[in-house]
């Protein structure tokens, strides 16, 4: 089955730096989500983009389906940034829809 | 608006029991599906619904079961609990069975 690969797992910044956490896939893909999953579990949605560049506020990011991979932008990093950001790689297959998560990025942003 | 509700969440029970979570979703999405989320790791499918019927599986057991109501609601059902399936449990909703899905707070069971 298909792959979804994150990096880096574990991430240390300090406030007002800027990052990007990466997501590979090893096929192709229907559509791709960005999740930031907060300390009390929820994942809250961020980006659904299937290809090119979305931007929201201090979050950007780009994927290029052709070459199966994602990119979150994250500047000027706040401390309410930290948690887990997951990628979630969409598949339409047999007549429904999964989404297959990545290991997630695991960032702490401290003061 | 109400976003994907789901309940309870938080919940302990013995090995062997059953039990049943339940969730709501966003006003006018007719797609459920659930997660399983291990310590440590992304969420695993266990199932879609769309339209009352079941449309995906994971590669889960017989132990897990759901269903669709009427009205949307979804409720997940796991039988003979082992320790192995205390983990949080988050249902998420999609106005079709394709589009964008929206995930709620999560059932944090654990298996004592």
């Amino acid at each position: 089955g298909i792959q979804v690969e994150q990096s880096p797992p574990d991430l240390i910044l300090q406030e007002g730096a800027n990052s990007t956490l990466r997501c590979n896939f090893s096929d192709s893909v229907n559509n791709l989500q960005w999740f930031h999953q907060n300390p009390w579990g929820q994942l809250i949605n961020l980006f659904y983009i299937p290809s090119g560049t979305k931007q929201n506020g201090r979050l950007s990011a780009t994927t290029v389906a052709t070459e199966r991979y994602s990119l979150l932008y994250i500047s000027s990093s706040q401390t309410t940034d930290s948690g887990v950001y997951f990628c979630a790689v969409v598949l339409f297959s047999g007549g429904y829809n999964k989404l297959i998560f990545g290991a997630g990025t695991r960032l702490a942003v401290h003061p | 608006d109400a976003g994907v509700t789901q309940s309870p969440t938080h919940l302990i029970k013995t090995r062997g029991q059953q039990v049943t979570l339940r969730c709501s979703p966003i006003s006018g999405h007719k797609s459920v599906s659930w997660y399983q989320q291990v310590l440590g790791q992304g969420p695993q499918f266990i199932f879609q619904y769309y339209e009352k019927e079941e449309r995906g599986r994971g590669n889960f057991p017989d132990r897990f079961s759901a269903r669709q109501f009427p009205n949307y609601s979804s409720e997940l059902n796991v039988n003979a609990l082992l320790l192995g399936d205390s983990a949080l449990y988050l249902c998420a909703s999609s106005l079709y069975s394709r589009n964008e899905a929206f995930f709620g707070q999560g059932t944090r069971l654990t298996v004592v």
